[in-house]
């Protein structure tokens, strides 16, 4: 069955320090996401891209957050300048569609800043 | 704003049956689904309900009454490896035509022999 795939599983970085998180999608799939999940809290929306822009973000996902799809298998996020709070489980996601089917979750990267 | 509402935890017995219930206030809905997440593990898809019923997926079916705000998901014949987080779900409308999907807390399913 085919999988969302993140790269790498576990970053280590210091406060400051730029990290670029990597997710290759689903092949078929049009729609992409960011969520992320604290240690011990929900998972949180950060982000949805289509069509190769932003569809929507949350109020957590501020200038110090993009995200970018270089190619055509790809969608990376990037976290500028990171904070000892940025620490989380971060998770890909990809959907076939807008309406109708589920999000499929790679297994995500842990980040611990600092 | 928007809000989803779950038990925090809940224990059951191996071979039972458990409930797992889920509430929500949100502007809009596009569907409700239903995750499974072991500890440090991604969420993983369960089911899918858009429409008032029962959707059945051999020992998993859930629930929903979109009148109610309200779903459940039903896990049968419990199996120890069923121990784990359950997070509820609802997509939305969102700007732009586009939908957005939103977690619950998840509720910590703790089955034992």
């Amino acid at each position: 069955e085919p999988e969302v795939t993140q790269t790498p599983s576990h970053q280590v970085t210091q406060m400051g320090q730029e990290v670029i998180l990597r997710c290759v999608p689903i092949s078929n799939h049009l729609y992409f996401y960011w969520y992320r999940q604290i240690l011990g809290q929900k998972v949180e929306f950060l982000v949805s891209f289509y069509n190769n822009e932003i569809s929507e973000k949350s109020e957590i996902f501020d200038d110090q957050f993009s995200v970018e799809r270089p190619d055509g298998s790809n969608f990376t996020l990037k976290i500028r300048s990171t904070k000892l709070e940025d620490s989380a489980m971060y998770f890909c996601a990809s959907s076939a569609d807008r309406d109708n089917s589920p999000l499929h979750f790679g297994n995500g990267t842990r980040l611990t800043v600092t | 704003g928007q809000n989803i509402d779950q038990p925090t935890e809940m224990t059951a017995t191996e071979g039972a049956i458990v409930q797992i219930n889920c509430t929500y206030q949100t502007s809009g809905f596009n569907g409700l689904f239903w995750y499974q997440q072991h500890a440090g593990e991604a969420p993983t898809f369960l089911s899918y309900n858009v429409l008032d019923g029962l959707e059945e997926k051999g020992r998993f079916s859930s629930f929903l009454s979109r009148s109610k705000g309200y779903s459940y998901l039903l896990l049968k014949e419990l199996q120890m490896k069923d121990s784990a987080s359950y997070l509820c779900a609802v997509r939305f409308p969102f700007r732009g035509g586009y939908n957005k999907l939103i977690f619950g807390a998840g509720t910590r399913l703790a089955v034992h022999p």
